[in-house]
C-alpha cells in the first residue's frame, strides 16, 4: 500500500492565485512527520514546510501553509499569492518514527505551472 | 552547519558496468542515510536507508546494493548496470523536521 498518495499528477494555477496541492498518507506509528518539498527542473530538494503529528496548529513558512487534517490523514500544502517561480514538481513526503529508527518516504509528486 | 556532498554529477555507464556512487554528510553525527531514485518526471522511490554503520535496509528487491562503511558515508553500487537503472539518485539524510538532499547523479545506462 502506498504511504503517500498524491492524486494530482499536474495542476495549473493563474500567477496571485492561491493553489491546494493534495496528500494522504497512510501509517500506524503514532509519532510521525510530514514535510513538503519543491523540486524545481534543476533537480535539487528545495524543503518548504514540516508538520509533526503531534502539533496543535497547522505550520505556516511565508506563503507556505500546511493543512493538517489528522483524522482525514491529509497533509495539504497551500501556497498563495502564486508567483511563476512557483512552477515546479511538488512532493509530499513522510517521517516514521524517530531517534535512533527513521525512514522517509515520498509521494508520486505534483507538477504545478502557474500561468502569467 | 550540516552539509551533504554526493558525486559524480553526472554519469553515462554502459550496461553491464558497475556502479559506485558516493555520498558524505557532515555537520551531524549518526545520521538516518536514504538512497531515493526517481525516474524522468516521476517520484521519488525509496531504495536503501541506514540507521547505522553497516545497518541497511532494502526496500525494492533490484539490481542495486548500498554499503555504510563509515557513520558519514553511504554508497550505492552495482556490480551490472541495466538499463533500467538510468536515473536520478539523491542520497539524503534526516532529522526529526527535515531531510537534506545532495545535489543528486544522473545515471544514463547505454
Amino acid at each position: 500500500a502506498q504511504k503517500i498518495t498524491q492524486t494530482q499528477p499536474g495542476m495549473f494555477v493563474q500567477e496571485k492565485e492561491a493553489v491546494t496541492l493534495d496528500c494522504t498518507y497512510d501509517t500506524s506509528d503514532p509519532s510521525y512527520g510530514l514535510f513538503w518539498y519543491k523540486q524545481p527542473s534543476s533537480g535539487e530538494m528545495i524543503f518548504l514546510i514540516y508538520q509533526g503529528s503531534y502539533d496543535q496548529q497547522n505550520a505556516t513558512e511565508g506563503r507556505y501553509s500546511l493543512n493538517f487534517q489528522k483524522a482525514r490523514k491529509s497533509a495539504n500544502l497551500v501556497i498563495s499569492a502564486s508567483q511563476l517561480g512557483d512552477s515546479a514538481m511538488y512532493f509530499c513526503a513522510m517521517r516514521e518514527g524517530r531517534g535512533g529508527y527513521q525512514k522517509v518516504t515520498f509521494g508520486t509528486g505534483t507538477k504545478l505551472q502557474v500561468i502569467p | 552547519s550540516q552539509t551533504i556532498h554526493q558525486w559524480p554529477a553526472t554519469l553515462v555507464q554502459p550496461v553491464g558496468s558497475p556502479l559506485s556512487l558516493e555520498c558524505t554528510v557532515e555537520g551531524t553525527s549518526n545520521p538516518n542515510l536514504y538512497w531515493y531514485r526517481q525516474a524522468a518526471g516521476r517520484g521519488l522511490q525509496l531504495l536503501f536507508y541506514s540507521v547505522g554503520i553497516g545497518q541497511i535496509s532494502s526496500e525494492v528487491p533490484q539490481n542495486l546494493s548500498a554499503s555504510r562503511p563509515q557513520d558519514r558515508q553511504f554508497i550505492l553500487s552495482s556490480k551490472k548496470l541495466l538499463l533500467s537503472d538510468s536515473g536520478f539518485y539523491l542520497c539524503a539524510w534526516s532529522a526529526v523536521t527535515e531531510a537534506f538532499f545532495g545535489q543528486g547523479t544522473r545515471l544514463t545506462v547505454v
